[in-house]
């Protein structure tokens, strides 16, 4: 089956620093990248979704020039949390998918804490 | 924003015992899956059932759906201590992201 990764599996940050998080697609070529962000003990919230070569489309309410999506090929974008404080600590989880196809294959995630 | 609802939130059972949840959602759908997850970790894929299909079974897991009322239910039958985890129902639309409910924690004592 489509395998999805994430790294780093966890990061520790301090306030103000910027974090970049890499979801890569390993066996498969992912047109859509979809970028989740949980936080504890609460569902997965979509945050953007992520087109190849496009820019990201992000959803009400998430910061786009907080969180910088960039997918520059076709088997990784990445989401770069800048200027991170503790309040964005969460996990941190990607999906993706091929062009027209109803699965989606999600990466193990990505835990940040920021101190 | 989140479609799906979940209902229990939260369920306790004995081993061997059968647990339903059950989720809502609000629009039109093409899939509806369930995902589970165990406490700090990934999600694990476990069915996905199209709008056109009303019944989908998994081993010990039993998917019910029914667009009239839009509303699906996930079945584990004689559980185990291992099914011990959040689960959580997730709609979308062709092409789409997921859009995921509140999930039901489901613990199973020996």
């Amino acid at each position: 089956g489509a395998v999805v990764s994430q790294h780093p599996s966890r990061v520790i940050c301090k306030s103000g620093t910027s974090v970049k998080i890499e979801c890569r697609s390993l066996d498969f070529q992912a047109t859509t990248m979809f970028w989740y962000r949980q936080f504890p003990k609460q569902s997965l919230m979509l945050m953007a979704t992520s087109n190849e070569g496009s820019k990201a489309t992000y959803e009400q309410g998430v910061e786009k020039d907080k969180f910088l999506i960039n997918h520059a090929s076709l088997t990784l974008s990445t989401l770069t949390v800048t200027s991170a404080h503790p309040e964005d600590s969460s996990f941190y989880i990607c999906s993706a998918s091929l062009a027209g196809a109803d699965t989606q294959y999600f990466g193990p995630g990505t835990r940040l804490t920021v101190l | 924003s989140q479609q799906g609802e979940e209902d229990p939130q939260a369920l306790s059972i004995q081993e061997g015992e059968n647990a339903t949840m059950n989720c809502s959602y609000k629009t039109s759908i093409n899939n509806l899956q369930w995902y589970r997850q165990n406490s700090g970790r990934g999600l694990v894929h476990l069915i996905l059932i199209r709008s056109n299909e009303r019944e989908k079974h998994s081993g010990r897991l039993r998917v019910t759906l029914d667009t009239s009322k839009k509303s699906s239910s996930l079945l584990i039958t004689a559980s185990r201590a291992a099914d011990t985890a959040s689960y959580f129902c997730a709609t979308d639309q062709a092409g789409t992201a997921l859009i995921f409910g509140k999930g039901t924690t489901l613990s199973v004592s020996s």
